[in-house]
């Protein structure tokens, strides 16, 4: 079974700063997700990345597959970026069940 | 932007009761989950559903457990007969066949 590794667990940053949430994973995969969870509990997809990067707006999304670890990117941050962030993956025999990591909650503070 | 929408947002219910958590897939998707989150741990996976049928199914989703597709669009998680450690939160997804998903904003279930 896929381990999924965030880190950190926590982070508080200050408005405007750049923010990086690391996630390892230990077994190949078909692709990986990041999603954003906020208080009131519903989950948003934000991205899905099988190589590479991909931009949208302040947030950049990174993976390396040799390495096995994604990188998620906020830039400028701002309070309303205050959510957890999940890391989740599938393998491609999984039939695209995913397997999340524990999220990282993030505090950005005026 | 379509979405995929869970009934009820919260349920409050009796142990041994039995509850049918409701989803609306997004149209066009043929690819459906259900996730669940207890407070304070992480989401995990209890089923997938294509093609009118469960096409795999985690260790947590055992004999009370079930799924339907009872009419084409609705999609249901059906707990027969409720435990306190089935308090949690449920997640209803729908993903193309690229691998894109789409979640709903959960069901509140507590189990008292």
């Amino acid at each position: 079974k896929n381990e999924v590794e965030q880190s950190p667990q926590n982070l508080t940053a200050q408005e405007g700063e750049f923010i990086t949430i690391n996630c390892s994973y230990s077994v190949g995969i078909s692709a990986l997700h990041w999603l954003q969870q906020h208080p009131g509990g519903g989950i948003v997809s934000l991205f899905m990345l099988s190589s590479g990067k991909k931009k949208h707006g302040r947030l950049i999304a990174t993976i390396n597959i040799q390495e096995k670890h994604s990188s998620l990117h906020i830039t400028a941050s701002h309070p309303r970026d205050s959510a957890v962030y999940i890391c989740a993956v599938y393998e491609s025999n999984s039939g695209y069940a995913l397997n999340f990591g524990k999220g990282t909650s993030l505090l950005v503070t005026p | 932007e379509p979405e995929v929408t869970q009934t009820p947002s919260h349920q409050v219910t009796q142990m041994g009761q039995e509850v049918i958590l409701r989803c609306v897939p997004i149209s066009n998707h043929l690819y459906f989950y259900w996730y669940r989150q207890i407070l304070g741990q992480k989401v995990e996976f209890l089923v997938s559903f294509y093609n009118n049928e469960i096409s795999e199914k985690s260790e947590i989703f055992d004999d009370q457990f079930s799924v339907e597709r009872p009419d084409g669009s609705n999609f249901t998680l059906k707990i027969r007969s409720t435990k306190l450690e089935d308090s949690a939160m449920y997640f209803c997804a729908s993903r193309t066949g690229g691998g894109s998903y789409t979640f709903g904003s959960g069901t509140r279930l507590t189990v008292v």
